[in-house]
């Protein structure tokens, strides 16, 4: 069956640089979420999408940025990378409805040095 | 506000054991609660999840857990753990609000240590 794929799988980048995540949700699902998980921690839910539009937020930091394209996938924009952006970083997507289950991709490790 | 809490940092159990790591919740409203496994360097997986119905809900690999509305709890059990169950475990809450994008918040993870 068919899976969140979220590319690149791993990056480096500096500090004060930019990156960005893209995220393609299984088909026909029509949500998107992006999480982090720092090292050692739970994944914290940064940012959602509905039907293209954004629908939640969370603790995503003003210099990051997302939005979700005509296709369904999403990208991730960030800026002014910091050390502590290092950091796992997960894309989910859902069929919408409360019951059904968020699957999430393999992730995307962002590495700022 | 919505909170989940796993007490339980790490769990050591010995392979062919039964396994329990421990969930409790506190929500606003009617919870739908879900648990998902991670493998080092790797994506969460779904495991389970429990909306209505029975209290007893079975999932992938022999997993199940035990909704307990009085106990605002649910433990992951399996009956026989396996060396290759060693991962972490997270429980996570859905909070019905009306909305059609509802995120999960999860617990800090309990870490599963199966010992040959």
């Amino acid at each position: 069956a068919a899976g969140v794929i979220q590319s690149p799988r791993h990056l480096i980048k500096e500090k004060r640089e930019t990156a960005t995540l893209k995220c393609y949700p299984i088909p026909r699902h029509d949500t998107v979420y992006w999480y982090q998980q720092g090292p050692g921690q739970d994944p914290q839910f940064l940012i959602s999408f509905y039907e293209k539009m954004q629908s939640d937020k969370g603790s995503i930091p003003d210099r990051f940025s997302a939005q979700q394209f005509s296709d369904y996938h999403s990208e991730l924009n960030m800026s002014s990378l910091e050390l502590g952006d290092s950091a796992l970083y997960f894309c989910a997507s859902g069929d919408g409805g409360t019951g059904n289950t968020i699957y999430f991709g393999e992730g995307s490790w962002l590495t700022v040095v | 506000a919505q909170s989940v809490a796993q007490p339980e940092d790490q769990v050591n159990v010995a392979e062919g054991n039964p396994l329990t790591v421990k969930c409790t919740y506190s929500v606003s409203g009617n919870p739908y609660l879900f648990w998902y496994v991670q493998y080092p360097n790797r994506g969460l997986q779904f495991l389970l999840k429990y909306i209505t119905g029975d209290n007893l809900v079975k999932g992938s690999y022999g997993f199940e857990a035990e909704f307990n509305k009085s106990q605002t709890s649910f433990h992951l059990k399996k009956p026989s753990a396996l060396v290759s169950d060693s991962a972490l475990y997270f429980c996570a809450v859905r909070v019905p609000d009306g909305g059609a994008t509802n995120k999960l918040i999860f617990g800090t993870g309990t870490l599963l240590a199966v010992q040959p």
